[in-house]
């Protein structure tokens, strides 16, 4: 089955700076990739996705890219914010379209 | 519309005992999931349906069961429950599409096996 690595585990950052969050997947056949943000104890939350026709999506101050050779995705937010501060996932949805498998989260800290 | 919601939102439980954890959507999506959050291991899939009648086995499917005997609803069901089952667990749902399309999550059930 499919296999989402997701690193870092745990990102701090300044206020203003940029943050990388980076995933890579193991099943060639997966063509859906979302990003999910979750507040401390709260759901998780759809923030971009991308499908595997397109190689870069933005969304304001939300980017997510896509390297189908590598089998790699990241997600980029720039001018973070400290509302930015959450866990977030990667996720790969795999060909049949039935399975979605979340990467371990990454703890994102924004410093004011 | 209230999207995805579970029941209850909290439980304490004791070894050897059962529940059952009921999901419901009103989005008249096909596709229903029941995840795991456990703390640095992220969202592991439980079971899934896709469709009424349908279920399948996920990444972590010992110790549960479930059922999807209406479209809307998604049960997922303990019949002993162990101290490792202590965990966040979140029910979502998605419509049928080849090309991806979003889950949505309902807000949680934070289950304790003492």
């Amino acid at each position: 089955g499919e296999n989402v690595e997701q690193h870092p585990s745990t990102l701090s950052v300044q206020e203003g700076d940029s943050a990388v969050i980076k995933c890579t997947y193991s099943d060639s056949a997966s063509n859906y990739f979302p990003w999910y943000k979750q507040e401390l104890g709260k759901r998780p939350q759809l923030i971009i996705d991308i499908r595997s026709n397109v190689g870069e999506k933005k969304d304001q101050r939300i980017a997510v890219t896509l390297n189908k050779t590598a089998k790699h995705f990241s997600l980029h937010i720039t001018e973070t914010q400290p509302e930015d501060s959450a866990v977030y996932f990667c996720a790969a949805r795999n060909n049949a379209g039935n399975m979605l498998t979340f990467g371990g989260g990454t703890r994102l800290m924004v410093k004011p | 519309n209230a999207g995805v919601t579970q029941t209850p939102k909290f439980r304490v439980l004791k070894t050897g005992q059962s529940m059952t954890l009921l999901c419901a959507q009103d989005m008249n999506h096909e596709y229903m999931y029941w995840y795991r959050q456990d703390p640095g291991m992220g969202l592991r899939l439980i079971h899934y349906s896709v469709g009424e009648g349908t279920t399948a086995k996920g990444e972590v499917p010992d110790g549960y069961n479930v059922s999807r005997l209406k479209k809307q609803n998604f049960l997922l069901g303990l019949e002993s429950a162990a101290p490792s089952q202590t965990s966040v667990y979140f029910c979502a749902s998605s419509y049928a599409t080849r090309t991806g399309t979003e889950a949505f999550f309902g807000q949680g059930t934070r289950l304790t096996v003492v």
